[in-house]
């Protein structure tokens, strides 16, 4: 188990420019899911996939915001038309569901991205 | 929309105390509960999970419980040490499928 990981922990871009992030869940998990956080608030839940399907997206996710997860493994949150609004921490988490019990959820260390 | 409030926002204890964090849902109907800690500029790490079917998770000094008929949730931590110093988040679901809401944290600090 090598945890979730997120590339990059950081990035610094202009409004207007398209962004793009990764991550890599936990190898045998099968959802997989992308919030975002702003300073001193929590996590907003932003998409889920179980595999391959996109199962369940957020009114926060607007049309500039597209995720793929594309062979049921490592996923890509891209932001097109950045603005300054879209700055936060964005986080990639995984779990494993088997029925109707689920496994917590793991995150990795997040995304910080800045729009100047 | 489910609305998620932690109580208190803040709380600094001396080492060895034990204490409460509190949390409770606009709607309480709960499907799975978890509790986070977030070290600053980190991710989050699990601390515990009650699923649909429970009412209390306990693990080592931590033990959580869930009362579904008024959508609160409490984190007790007993003998508290140094290292629990962080911002402690909890978050549930409503259908199972981890799309969680959460509260906006309590910021615990520990003094030696």
């Amino acid at each position: 188990d090598t945890g979730v990981s997120q590339n990059p922990r950081h990035k610094i871009t202009k409004r207007g420019q398209n962004v793009t992030f990764r991550c890599d869940p936990i190898s045998e998990h099968n959802r997989l899911y992308w919030y975002r956080q702003t300073l001193g608030q929590g996590p907003e839940f932003l998409t889920y996939f179980q595999n391959e399907a996109q199962l369940e997206k957020s009114r926060l996710l607007s049309d500039r915001f597209s995720a793929e997860r594309p062979k049921g493994s490592f996923s890509t949150l891209e932001i097109q038309r950045t603005e300054q609004g879209d700055s936060a921490m964005y986080l990639c988490a995984s779990s494993l569901a088997a029925g109707p019990m689920d496994s917590p959820l793991h995150f990795g260390n997040g995304t910080r991205l800045t729009v100047t | 929309k489910q609305e998620v409030t932690q109580i208190p926002a803040a709380l600094s204890v001396p080492e060895g105390e034990n204490l409460v964090l509190n949390c409770s849902f606009t709607d309480s109907a709960i499907y799975n509960l978890q509790w986070f800690r977030q070290d600053p500029g980190k991710g989050l790490t699990s601390l515990l999970l009650i699923q649909s079917s429970q009412r209390e998770q306990t693990s080592g000094r931590l033990n959580a419980s869930l009362d579904k008929s008024s959508g609160r949730s409490t984190l007790y931590i007993a003998a508290s040490q140094p290292g629990d110093s962080a911002t402690y988040l909890c978050a549930g679901d409503q259908t199972g499928a981890n799309n969680l809401f959460f509260g906006t944290g309590t910021r615990l600090t520990v003094i030696p």
